[in-house]
């Protein structure tokens, strides 16, 4: 169980262009998940909570206007890279939190490389 | 400020040769700490849940343990499968749910 699942795995767009990215939990219902960006041999860095039926709550320096976020139920949460640009490739990877008695657990998709060229 | 610091950043061992990863962390209050594994190119995989100082936790050849400041993930008689990059994050006991990573351990075990 816990398994989530991010589509696509890979994508390639032109600078200036828009560009979708969904997490899937599969077979269990998060009412919040996690957007995270990667760098080469650098941790994960938070981007955004993601919570169903609100609005994204983004981390400081992170900006709302460019990343798009929407969590539309309890099984799908989108992120779309508006008007991208070079500096926003990245590996981009999605979390949903599950309950465990007494913590929220997290589990990871398999993440998103974006190359913006 | 809230900080997890990770040590060592980068670790080789010899097949075999068993060793500890370190996980510090500085929280106001910890309601769980998290080990995961990530290979390259993918998600992080997860390991381990500890939530309360003293727990400890295995899984095939590897051992987390929690104190109060600090985990150590125990690996032993590594084999060359078990290189990859070892995450821990901490969820704070307040506020929202979310996970203060560290900055990881690339671990390698050579043949």
């Amino acid at each position: 169980g816990a398994v989530v699942s991010q589509h696509p795995s890979r994508v390639i767009c032109k600078s200036g262009t828009s560009v979708k990215i969904e997490c899937r939990s599969l077979d269990f219902q998060a009412t919040t998940m996690f957007w995270y960006r990667q760098f080469p041999k650098q941790s994960l860095m938070l981007m955004a909570t993601s919570n169903e039926g609100s609005k994204a709550t983004y981390e400081q320096g992170v900006e709302k206007d460019k990343f798009l976020i929407n969590h539309a139920s309890l099984t799908l949460s989108t992120l779309t890279v508006t008007s991208a640009h070079p500096e926003d490739s990245s590996f981009y990877i999605c979390s949903a939190s599950r309950w465990d008695r007494h913590y929220y657990e997290q589990y990871f998709g398999p993440g998103t490389r974006l190359t913006v060229t | 400020e809230d900080q997890v610091t990770q040590s060592p950043e980068a670790l080789r061992l010899q097949e075999g040769e068993s060793s500890s990863l370190n996980c510090s962390y500085t929280v106001s209050g910890l309601r769980g700490l998290f080990w995961y594994r990530q290979d390259p190119g993918k998600g992080p995989e997860f390991l381990f849940t500890l939530y309360s100082a003293g727990e400890e936790k295995e899984k095939e050849r590897l051992k987390a343990t929690l104190t109060k400041k600090e985990s150590f993930l125990h690996i032993t008689a590594p084999k060359p499968e078990d290189s990859a990059t070892y995450l821990c994050a901490v969820q704070e006991a307040t506020g929202t749910y979310k996970y203060i990573f560290g900055t990881g351990t690339r671990l390698k075990v050579l043949a």
